[in-house]
């Protein structure tokens, strides 16, 4: 257990559906990584937040936006959705400046 | 370019033997470091060993150990002693320096399937 928390586990949406991921760092990481990997692509970084703020940009989708909250939480949300953003997501955190991150157990997403 | 080549999508190895796989990238960073993640089919992405490019000796953590060649610019991942539930994708990442907001932000391989027969 990584101690990073993600929910849902699953989700099945349809295309044009609007989602939203939770995550929960590891207690005192600061730092939170959001992934997406998929057949295709492969495993893409999409967007880090530090203490709340917009760190690094990765492939991400103008449909997409993350958010940390003051809680350190942090919420990725998938908009308009289409076929193609069928994957699983992931979540990971770390101390800043800290080379190893810890990964969630991720949400699959389906879309249909 | 690919930054991270893993050239072996698929691995069969016999329970007990060492398995090597294999990891090439490209980088001009002198500054950089090499990453090895284990996905079971369950999922969950766990950290299997890490070294820099300016570590002397190459890293080990129990039975994994990375076979780091800068000339070569390699990264091989050294499973001994395989057991079945090594079975697993496993990626190769690497870091190249720290990105504008503090970080580390690794690229990851297309990753080798393994398959431990017993």
């Amino acid at each position: 257990d990584s101690g990073v928390t993600q929910t849902p586990k699953h989700l099945i949406t349809a295309t044009g559906q609007r989602v939203t991921l939770r995550c929960s760092p590891r207690s005192g990481d600061l730092s939170v990584y959001w992934y997406q990997q998929s057949l295709d692509q492969g495993l893409q970084f999409l967007i880090q937040y530090y203490n709340g703020e917009e760190r690094a940009k990765g492939n991400i989708l103008e449909r997409f936006s993350a958010q940390q909250f003051p809680d350190l939480h942090s919420e990725l949300n998938l908009s308009s959705l289409e076929l193609g953003d069928s994957a699983l997501y992931f979540c990971a955190s770390s101390a800043l400046g800290q080379i190893k991150q810890f990964f969630g157990p991720g949400t699959r997403l389906t879309v249909l | 370019a690919q930054k991270i080549t893993q050239t072996q999508p698929g691995m069969f190895v016999q329970e007990k033997e060492a398995v090597t796989l294999d990891c090439t990238y490209d980088t001009s960073d002198p500054s950089y470091g090499l990453f090895w993640y284990k996905q079971p089919s369950s999922g969950e992405m766990i950290f299997l060993i890490y070294q820099g490019s300016y570590d002397q000796q190459n890293a080990t953590e129990g039975r994994y150990s990375l076979n780091f060649q800068k000339a070569r610019k390699s990264a091989n991942l050294v499973i001994s002693a395989s057991q079945l539930g090594d079975s697993a994708m496993y990626f190769c990442a690497m870091r190249e320096g720290l990105s504008s907001g503090g970080s580390y932000i690794p690229t990851f391989g297309r990753g080798t399937s393994l398959i431990v027969h017993p």
